[in-house]
């Protein structure tokens, strides 16, 4: 089985710039979440998603929103963007176990680089 | 209330010595403690993960041991090998609430293995 895939793996944006990240979760999940990983603050939790609809989100602004499709592929985006979002944006997947993400399948990552 | 604490920060352990990683949490509504171990340039890979109804489990060389009273789990690795050198965050979520699975995660520990 395909592991959890992120597209684009590096990015370079302008500060006031917004960009879209994408995420295909492995096949036959259907929760996504997003989390962020910066070496200052660590792995912070962004949003999850199931079923096209976001049941949580994390402390962040809203600049920062996402989605999903039908066939569970999840997109992340961030508008105005500033020079602290440069970040890796991880995507990871998960099966439910009782309508909960438990065991969460991360991908390689999306290294953003703002400028 | 939502931390995890992870200690030390940096580990060097000698091949074939154990290494033992440690975290404490406080929200007593967490339930399901996972470990990931991730290298340079690749996303967390989850290892092992334990729930509050048992106090240890082991997968090979990786064992989690887990005190509920005291609120403390820790990773520990018996015959560390170079090829162990990475970062390993453990983390917490717990299902109730608006949750959803949402992994709350630890400052990560650097374990370098020498030869």
């Amino acid at each position: 089985k395909a592991g959890v895939t992120q597209t684009p793996r590096y990015l370079i944006k302008t500060r006031g710039q917004q960009v879209t990240l994408s995420c295909s979760p492995i096949s036959g999940h259907r929760s996504v979440s997003w989390y962020q990983q910066t070496p200052g603050q660590g792995l912070q939790f962004l949003f999850e998603y199931f079923s096209e609809t976001q049941r949580n989100k994390g402390n962040f602004p809203g600049r920062f929103s996402g989605r999903q499709f039908s066939n569970s592929r999840s997109e992340m985006n961030v508008s105005t963007l500033e020079l602290g979002d440069s970040a890796l944006y991880l995507c990871a997947s998960s099966l439910l176990d009782q309508g909960v993400a438990r065991e969460q399948y991360f991908g390689p990552g999306t290294r953003l680089t703002v400028t | 209330q939502q931390q995890v604490k992870q200690s030390p920060q940096s580990l060097i352990v000698q091949k074939g010595g154990i290494s033992i990683i440690n975290c404490a949490y406080e929200n007593t509504a967490f339930d399901y403690f996972p470990w990931y171990q991730q290298f340079p340039g690749k996303g967390p890979a989850l290892l092992i993960a334990i729930r509050p109804d048992v106090s240890e489990k082991k997968e090979g060389r990786f064992t989690i041991s887990f005190n509920k009273s005291a609120k403390q789990f820790s990773l520990h690795i018996m015959d560390s090998q170079p090829g162990d050198s990475a970062t390993y965050f453990c983390a917490a979520s717990q299902a109730g609430g608006t949750s959803y699975g949402k992994l709350t995660f630890g400052q990560g520990t650097i374990l370098t293995v020498h030869p």
